[in-house]
């Protein structure tokens, strides 16, 4: 069946505009993980659904991020008036529930690039 | 908290040598640990998890790992490296406190030698 899918590929944006970044889970999956790869920081976690609800915000590196999932499917993660450090692949993970251990399926991640 | 270190950056191996990936990691409890790879261009791919029990773990690709709790390692190996296992590994452990999230290490990047 189909893997996690995330649009756009790539996004070339400059510094100040806003993006958005879009996760489509596999079928059936009620959590849904977004992750973030930098050269300096390495893979961090960002946030990550129940469902529609996101328990827990913390991991969101500042309040020009933010996150919404609806539909218990498709997800999107939007920055606002984007920085050159936020140049970095954002990665996106499904797992059939919210359960310790329950393995994770990530998608193919989009590459940003701020100027 | 929770933490994962992969001491090598960078590995190189010939094709047909023999594999060692090294993670460490520091948890209170007993831990979840994964190893995960990622090819250029690609999301990760799940090669093995290990949560209790038999403390060798065999994966896909023929990758196994072996859980120590007294040296606090969970180490992948391989005996027989193939050139399409050049890629970057990552070993993560999961947090029991912040649904599921998974905590990475820095990632060694593998290169194989013909």
């Amino acid at each position: 069946g189909a893997g996690v899918s995330q649009s756009p590929s790539n996004k070339v944006t400059e510094k100040g505009k806003d993006v958005e970044l879009r996760c489509d889970p596999i079928s059936g999956h009620t959590a849904l993980y977004w992750y973030r790869q930098s050269l300096g920081q390495g893979l961090e976690f960002l946030i990550y659904f129940q469902g529609n609800s996101a328990p827990d915000k913390s991991g969101l590196p500042s309040d020009r991020f933010s996150a919404e999932r609806t539909g218990g499917s498709v997800s999107t993660l939007t920055i606002q008036r984007t920085q050159q450090e936020d140049s970095a692949v954002y990665l996106c993970a499904s797992s059939l529930q919210v359960r310790i251990g329950e393995t994770q399926y990530f998608g193919p991640g989009t590459r940003l690039l701020v100027l | 908290a929770q933490s994962v270190t992969q001491p090598d950056i960078h590995i190189t191996v010939s094709e047909g040598a023999s594999l060692e990936l090294r993670c460490n990691y520091s948890y209170g409890a007993t831990p979840y640990l994964f190893w995960y790879v990622q090819s250029p261009g690609q999301g990760l791919q799940l090669l093995l998890k290990y949560f209790s029990g038999d403390t060798l773990v065999q994966g896909i690709k023929g990758f196994e790992a072996e859980f120590k709790r007294s040296q606090s390692s969970f180490n992948l190996r391989k005996p027989s490296v193939h050139w399409s296992d050049a890629a970057e590994y990552f070993c993560a452990v999961v947090s029991y406190n912040a649904g599921n999230m998974l905590t990475f290490g820095g990632g060694t990047r593998l290169m194989v030698k013909p």
